[in-house]
């Protein structure tokens, strides 16, 4: 199956500093990109869907100010956690389409830990 | 909005038995469902996925049946294995969209 892969795998900041995650299609060109986070016990939160060339389209109640995404080729898309704080600490989740996504999954990586101090 | 259901949340089980594990959701205009394992720590593997025309996908000792009509997804486990023990999440698309929703899972404990 189609590869995804997520770096770094986990990372531990300082308050208030920046973390940028990055999501790669392996063997795929992804036009869409979906990022979520879980916390300990609880199911995944659909928190923006990145299309390449184009502004994320961010859930709401997400502070798009806060968690950036770009989108700058069909392969890659970064999250970038502004200004952390502990409450961001949570597990980071991206997903990738194939074209034919009605027939397809879409394809997980294998998620960051970010933990804040 | 698509809300997807998952009870009970977890289930524990001695090996050999057969399983079902139950899926709803609120919103039959779906385009496809999925059912995932997620591993302690780990991301997403995905097990079946069945679009909206098809009635049930197998795969192995997996099989799993959508009944868009009542809302509902079922994934039968057949002759459970410890190595199966994991948490199972159910996700289907919403408002004709390729956005996933996901249930809240279910954590599955298969006893030696």
């Amino acid at each position: 199956g189609a590869v995804v892969s997520q770096h770094p795998s986990r990372v531990i900041c300082k308050s208030g500093t920046s973390v940028k995650i990055e999501c790669r299609s392996l063997d795929f060109q992804a036009t869409t990109m979906f990022w979520y986070r879980q916390f300990p016990k609880k199911s995944l939160m659909l928190m923006a869907t990145s299309n390449e060339g184009s502004k994320a389209t961010y859930e709401q109640g997400v502070e798009k100010d806060k968690f950036l995404i770009n989108h700058a080729s069909l392969t890659l898309s970064t999250l970038t956690v502004t200004s952390a704080h502990p409450e961001d600490s949570s597990f980071y989740i991206c997903s990738a389409t194939p074209p034919t996504w009605y027939q397809e999954t879409q394809y997980f990586g294998p998620g960051t830990r970010l933990l804040v101090l | 909005k698509q809300e997807v259901t998952q009870i009970p949340a977890a289930l524990s089980v001695p090996e050999g038995e057969n399983l079902v594990l139950n899926c709803s959701f609120t919103d039959s205009a779906i385009y496809n469902l999925q059912w995932f394992r997620q591993d302690p720590g780990k991301g997403l593997t995905s097990l079946l996925l069945i679009q909206s025309s098809q009635r049930e996908q197998t795969s192995g000792r997996l099989n799993a049946s959508l009944d868009k009509s009542s809302g509902r997804s079922t994934l039968y486990i057949a002759a459970s294995q410890p190595g199966d023990s994991a948490t199972y999440l159910c996700a289907a698309t919403q408002g004709g969209s390729e956005k996933l929703v996901f249930g809240k899972g279910m954590k599955l404990t298969v006893n030696p």
